[in-house]
């Protein structure tokens, strides 16, 4: 159906609080993956889920961060305790399988005041 | 620890340049090279891609430009037109994998 969409597109939170950011993926795009991209930054992996599994989880920052994914399909990425150098934007990709083009949301714009 | 080096960081270019954009990578396992492009607002979308069995892809007025010996590669936008003018990400994988990008070049194109 149509692309990969993320929500809230904006999220605006208070030092110390819990966030919850969510994506949908292309329907029928069993692998998924979260990046992060800071102010002037390239992109940075955070965690990768293929199916249900998150078999590489190499790129969460701290154990503050965490993410699932049911149904094969809707991930969400949770941020608890939240801290000033986690503003970013939170983007989330989709493919349908090894070779595929990853498609991109537009990602969350996350600020912790 | 970035594992894909990308310059420069920004450019402005007159309509109808070229804007030239290049990146170096370390892991010899990377076997994909994608570029994407960035407008303000949105996410990144693929622009074009490479494997190192070949040292040069066309798409239109985009070009990639691939050296497997110097482990670089880099992108030309020929004719470049005012619409452009975005971000452009290099990135590196294996197996199409987890992709590692570039820190991003801000291309203008000046009318």
């Amino acid at each position: 159906g149509a692309g990969v969409s993320q929500s809230p597109s904006n999220k605006v939170t208070e030092k110390g609080k819990d966030v919850e950011l969510r994506c949908d993926p292309i329907s029928g795009h069993t692998a998924l993956y979260w990046y992060r991209q800071s102010l002037g930054q390239g992109l940075e992996f955070l965690i990768y889920f293929q199916g249900n599994s998150a078999p590489d989880k190499s790129g969460l920052p701290s154990d503050r961060f965490s993410a699932e994914r049911t149904g094969g399909s809707v991930s969400t990425l949770t941020i608890q305790r939240t801290q000033q150098e986690d503003s970013a934007v939170y983007l989330c990709a989709s493919r349908r399988g090894l070779g595929e083009t990853q498609y991109f949301g537009p990602g969350t714009r996350l600020l912790v005041l | 620890q970035q594992q894909v080096k990308q310059s420069p960081q920004s450019l402005i270019v007159q309509k109808g340049g070229i804007s030239i954009i290049n990146c170096a990578y370390e892991n010899t396992a990377f076997d994909y090279f994608p570029w994407y492009q960035q407008f303000p607002g949105k996410g990144p979308a693929l622009l074009i891609a490479i494997r190192p069995d070949v040292s040069e892809k066309k798409e239109g007025r985009f070009t990639i430009s691939f050296n497997k010996s110097a482990k670089q590669f880099s992108l030309h936008i020929m004719d470049s037109q005012p619409g452009d003018s975005a971000t452009y990400f290099c990135a590196a994988s294996i197996n199409d994998y987890k992709l590692s990008f570039g820190a991003g070049t801000t291309v203008t194109v000046r009318a």
